[in-house]
């Protein structure tokens, strides 16, 4: 069964903190991605990476960064957060060999930022 | 580019009745699309997905969508609603040199009535 795991379901950190949020796949994905989801705005990208130590900038990168050092996983880091990243962060993987395009998500995290 | 408007935020309905969720694109090459649903502090889950076959598709939970190029929609219906339904709903457009990348509509809150 296809399984998309983030480390954290909820987590509150303060303004100015490093964060890092966590996203594990199992399924041997190429491509991963983190979105963040807010009410009336859907899903919106963050970052993306289609292989190991690749990355690509989504539709708002800025406060963001990604690492992946290994396939099965892709962190998300916030260098300094802040209130206004306050939001559902959502991983999600799929395979460059799976036709159209399917993702398969995470549970996702609630982060606050206080 | 491709875009995505769910032309309602909130729908209400009673248990027992259609289902209609309505969704209009913009795509600049043949899409895939998909509607995908989120239930309460759940991950999202693929309901169903069009990708250039069949232009009445079918998905899981009863639920149908017809692919009109014409009037570039891709509506969501069910002929009868059940209290499980309750959730949000996602349209989502891919186009096939985008990279496996995604573009989410700002969802819909299906609500059912007892």
């Amino acid at each position: 069964d296809v399984k998309v795991t983030q480390s954290s379901r909820y987590l509150v950190k303060r303004t100015g903190e490093k964060v890092f949020l966590e996203c594990v796949q199992d399924m041997d994905h190429e491509n991963m991605f983190w979105y963040r989801q807010d009410p009336g705005l859907g899903l919106r990208l963050i970052y993306f990476s289609y292989d190991v130590k690749m990355k690509e900038k989504g539709d708002i990168p800025e406060g963001y960064s990604v690492s992946r050092e290994k396939k099965e996983r892709f962190s998300l880091i916030l260098e300094s957060a802040s209130t206004n990243q306050t939001s559902m962060y959502l991983c999600a993987s799929s395979s460059t060999g799976l036709a159209n395009n399917e993702q398969f998500f995470g549970p996702g995290t609630r982060l606050t930022v206080l | 580019a491709q875009s995505v408007t769910q032309l309602d935020s909130h729908v209400s309905v009673s248990e027992g009745t259609p289902v209609l969720l309505r969704c209009n694109y913009s795509s600049s090459y043949s899409p895939s699309l998909f509607w995908y649903v989120q239930h309460p502090n759940k991950g999202l889950q693929l309901l169903l997905k069009y990708t250039s076959a069949a232009t009445l598709v079918k998905g899981i939970n009863g639920f149908e969508a017809e692919f009109k190029k014409s009037e570039t929609s891709f509506h969501l219906t069910k002929p009868s609603a059940h209290m499980s339904d309750a959730a949000e709903y996602f349209c989502v457009v891919s186009e096939g040199d985008a990279g496996n990348m995604l573009t989410f509509g700002g969802g819909t809150r299906l609500m059912v009535k007892p």
